[in-house]
Order: C-alpha cells, then structure tokens, then sequence
C-alpha cells in the first residue's frame, strides 16, 4: 500500500536548468497538491488540481508549472531553476470533502546551485 | 480567507512531562481542524481531526486536543511525552471551498531525556 510516492528523493541541480517532479497517488483521490516547505515558513501551497485535466495556482506558483494528465499522477515542473526554488517539495492527496485529512509523499528535497 | 496561528515556534520538555501545542485559527466560515505531526526527513502524517460534536478529540500515540469555538482555539496536548515524541507539529484548517488547505508554521517538539 504505497499511498502518496514521491520522485526523485533528492537532486542538485544548476541555475537555469529545468526539471519535473512526479507525484503518484494509489488512493483514487480527486485533489493533489504540491507544496514547499521552508524554514519557518511552513507549508506552502504552491499548485494544486481538484481533477483529472483540471489544476489551479496556490500562494507561491510564480516559477512553477503543473499538469494533471492522469487522476493518479500530479507533476510539478521548474521551467529555470532559481536558487530560491531551493526547498523541499511535497505531494499531497485527499478526498473532495473538508473532513477528510490530507496524504503526504516523503518529499523531494531539491537543492538548486 | 481563513488563518492559522500556532503560538510556539519550538517547545523543549522533559520526558513524562505533560506538554501543550497551541493553536489559533480564523475563518469567516465554519472549518475543520487538523493536527499533523512531522518525523525527521518524512512527509507529515495525520495526528487527529475534528469534523463536529465532541471538543475534545483523540488520536493516535496518546495525544489529544481540544476545540474551543469562542476562543477560536484547537490546542494540542498530551499528559506525558516520550522521547519518540520529538517531531514537528502542525495545525491545519480546511474549509470553504475544501480545495485548499491552510497550514501554521509549525512547533518544533524537543523531548529532553
């Protein structure tokens, strides 16, 4: 029972280069979310999708872009990545109603030089 | 457009003393609360929640919390920690729409053997 499964786990990258981080959900959740976390910061949301075909900007989407092509899959891509992208990115999945809990992956911790 | 206010930033105690998370929220519309604890180098993984009746709401490793609609309040507590305890915890609102989901700071947990 995977539930939220997150890839890659880690990776470096250099100013300017472009890559995607995939999020795969085994639940049947209708919502996914990508959010970072930073330092005092907490959680925060920056894309997130209430449907296949379907996504929608959260606080911090500036940088970022996010397809929803498959119900299970979410991906988060960074088109030139800026040092400030350096953080650690989270998936997470749930149900369309307010009592139900969120299901985070483990996280991607990006460091971007 | 809801908030949350978690009081603490880190919170040190010693093992088998009780401990209390404070949390405040705001929302002009009616809301469900989540507490998330956080493991070292792990997603965030769902404490307890509190959908309706009851105040006071149980979960999972002995901690509980209490709902308190006038002070706007969702305090997190647990009579005696342990040294497996020490994590970071977060608050979280969801309502309105239940697309987005609202995330304090966090408070660091320090359990001191």
């Amino acid at each position: 029972n995977a539930g939220v499964t997150q890839t890659p786990k880690f990776r470096v990258l250099k100013t300017g280069q472009s890559m995607t981080l995939l999020c795969a959900q085994d639940m049947n959740h209708e919502y996914m979310y990508w959010y970072r976390q930073d330092p005092g910061m907490g959680l925060r949301l920056i894309h997130y999708s209430v449907g296949e075909g379907t996504t929608a900007k959260g606080e911090v989407p500036d940088g970022y872009n996010v397809s929803r092509l498959k119900k299970q899959n979410f991906l988060l891509g960074l088109e030139s990545a800026a040092p400030s992208q350096t953080s650690v990115y989270f998936c997470a999945s749930s149900y369309p109603t307010g009592s139900q809990p969120q299901h985070f992956g483990d996280g991607t911790r990006l460091s971007i030089l | 457009a809801q908030s949350v206010t978690q009081l603490d930033s880190q919170v040190p105690v010693f093992e088998e003393a009780p401990v209390e998370l404070r949390c405040n929220y705001s929302s002009s519309v009616s809301v469900y609360l989540f507490w998330y604890v956080q493991y070292p180098n792990q997603g965030l993984q769902l404490l307890l929640k509190y959908l309706s009746g009851s105040t006071l709401v149980k979960g999972i490793n002995g901690f509980e919390a209490e709902f308190n609609k006038s002070q706007t309040s969702f305090h997190l507590r647990k009579p005696s920690v342990h040294i497996s305890d020490t994590a970071e915890y977060f608050c979280a609102v969801r309502g309105g729409g239940y697309q987005k989901v609202t995330f304090g700071i966090g408070t660091k947990l320090q359990v001191i053997p």
